[in-house]
């Protein structure tokens, strides 16, 4: 079945440090790619996404690449902010899916 | 553009009382609607899902239902809440398969 396996947390780090967080994947056919980050107390809100692969993905400064030779999909960060505090799910869409596959959740603490 | 709104925000309430979250779109027509739940500290869990009105998927048999009354209202229900029900409930909508979630701002329960 599919399924998303993600580095568990906590992840302390201090400001403009250099952050991954690992996320691999198992799935049949050709799957979208998703983080998504949860701030303390609010929902969930799409960080980057990838649909096909060797597509990056990227925002605010964040990056992942969709890699199907090692089913990856690791996010990056060159300089960490204590803003970046929370807590990041990597997930996945199929074709024929209506449900998006979660990873357990990372939760990044940056110390000033 | 679209928008989601879950309500309430906070909620209190006795073992063995009633329960009803409701959650809302705009600006789209015939979302994929779904409940998730959130234990302290942990991933999201998928409660149910609906494709259309009056379609219910659920993930999980437990103390909880749902309905989806009108295209865009998606509601969960329990007739006699546990002290196991408490927890982060977030709504969230997509467009179709393999595509991204939009979620809700969350109803965080607590049951006493």
């Amino acid at each position: 079945g599919n399924s998303v396996t993600q580095m568990e947390g906590p992840v302390t780090l201090s400001e403009e440090a250099f952050l991954t967080i690992n996320c691999t994947y198992t799935a049949t056919g050709y799957p979208s790619l998703f983080w998504y980050v949860q701030y303390p107390g609010e929902g969930l809100q799409l960080l980057l996404k990838a649909t096909k692969a060797d597509d990056k993905g990227s925002n605010k400064g964040f990056e992942a690449t969709y890699r199907k030779e090692t089913t990856s999909f690791h996010l990056e960060k060159g300089s960490v902010q204590v803003s970046d505090s929370a807590v990041y799910f990597c997930a996945l869409t199929y074709t024929g899916g209506f449900k998006t596959i979660f990873g357990a959740g990372t939760r990044l603490f940056v110390k000033a | 553009s679209q928008t989601i709104h879950q309500w309430p925000a906070t909620l209190v309430q006795p073992v063995g009382s009633p329960l009803s979250l409701e959650c809302t779109v705009e600006g789209t027509s015939n979302p994929n609607l779904y409940w998730y739940r959130q234990a302290a500290g942990r991933g999201l869990q998928l409660l149910f899902y609906s494709v259309g009105i009056g379609q219910i998927s659920s993930e999980v048999p437990q103390n909880l239902s749902a309905s989806r009354p009108q295209d865009r209202q998606f509601i969960l229900s329990s007739k006699k809440l546990l002290l196991s029900d408490s927890g982060f409930y977030l709504c969230a909508w997509s467009r179709g398969e393999d595509t991204e979630a939009f979620f809700g701002q969350g109803t965080r329960l607590t049951v006493v």
